[in-house]
C-alpha cells in the first residue's frame, strides 16, 4: 500500500465547474500537508498548505480530515489555467516529506 | 530573485561515465535535497542536507553521492550511471528540515542514460 495515495485521473473538466480532489495517506503520525501544482515537465509548485480546521485561497479550499486520514482539495469556478497536476504531501514525524503520485486535471473550454 | 537553480536540464549520458549535477539556492536555506520523479510515482527522495557537512540518504541513494561544501551548493554525482536512472530530477530548499512552509524546487534536470 502506498504512504500517499492519489487517483490518478485525468480529470476531464468543463471550465467553470468546480472539482474535488481527494487524497488518503497511511501514517497516522503525520504532522503537516500540503498540495503542490505540477504543470507538464515542471518543477512543483506549493499551492497551499492545509491546517486541520480547513482553509481557503481564494477559489481553492483544502480540507483535512485527520481521524480518516484524507485531504481534499476544491477548485471552483474552474480555469484553464488550473490543468495541472496536483501532488498531495505529507510531512511525517521525521520531517521527511511523502509525495503522492498526482492527480491530472485538464479543463476544457 | 529567490531561486533554486540547476544544470542541466537536459543530459544524455552513456552508461558508466561519471556525471555531475549542480544545484545552487540563494535563499540562505539550511534545508536542501535532491528527489527523483518517475512515471505513476511520487516524487522520492534521493539525498538531502540539513546543514553544510551534513548529509544523509533519503528512500532511494544507491548509485547516487552527493556533497554540501557550501551552504548555496548541493550537487547531485552519479559516479558510473546506469539507465534505471534515467529520470526527472529535482534539488530543492527549505529555511529548515521543520519548516512549516513549502519547499522550493529548481526547474528539474531530466536525464536520460543509454
Amino acid at each position: 500500500r502506498k504512504e500517499v495515495e492519489q487517483d490518478p485521473g485525468p480529470f476531464n473538466v468543463p471550465e467553470g465547474a468546480t472539482v474535488a480532489f481527494n487524497c488518503t495517506y497511511s501514517n497516522s503520525a503525520s504532522q503537516s500537508f500540503f498540495w503542490y501544482r505540477q504543470d507538464c515537465r515542471k518543477e512543483p509548485k506549493l499551492l497551499m498548505s492545509v491546517y486541520s480546521s480547513g482553509n481557503e485561497d481564494g477559489r481553492f479550499t483544502a480540507q483535512l480530515n485527520r481521524a480518516s486520514q484524507y485531504i481534499s482539495l476544491l477548485i471552483r469556478d474552474s480555469k484553464l489555467s488550473d490543468s495541472a497536476t496536483y501532488l498531495c504531501v505529507v510531512k511525517d514525524s521525521n520531517y521527511q516529506l511523502i509525495w503522492g503520485a498526482g492527480t491530472k486535471l485538464i479543463i476544457k473550454p | 530573485e529567490a531561486q533554486v537553480t540547476q544544470n542541466p536540464r537536459y543530459l544524455i549520458t552513456v552508461t558508466g561515465k561519471k556525471l555531475t549535477v549542480t544545484c545552487s539556492q540563494n535563499m540562505n536555506h539550511e534545508y536542501m535535497s535532491w528527489y527523483r520523479q518517475d512515471p505513476g510515482l511520487g516524487l522520492r527522495q534521493i539525498y538531502y542536507s540539513m546543514n553544510v557537512e551534513v548529509t544523509d540518504k533519503g528512500d532511494v541513494p544507491e548509485g547516487y553521492k552527493v556533497s554540501r561544501k557550501e551552504k548555496r551548493n548541493f550537487p547531485l554525482i552519479l559516479e558510473s550511471p546506469s539507465p534505471n536512472q534515467t529520470s526527472l530530477y529535482f534539488c530543492s530548499s527549505s529555511p529548515h528540515r521543520d519548516s512549516y512552509g513549502g519547499y522550493t524546487f529548481g526547474s528539474g534536470t531530466r536525464l536520460t542514460v543509454v
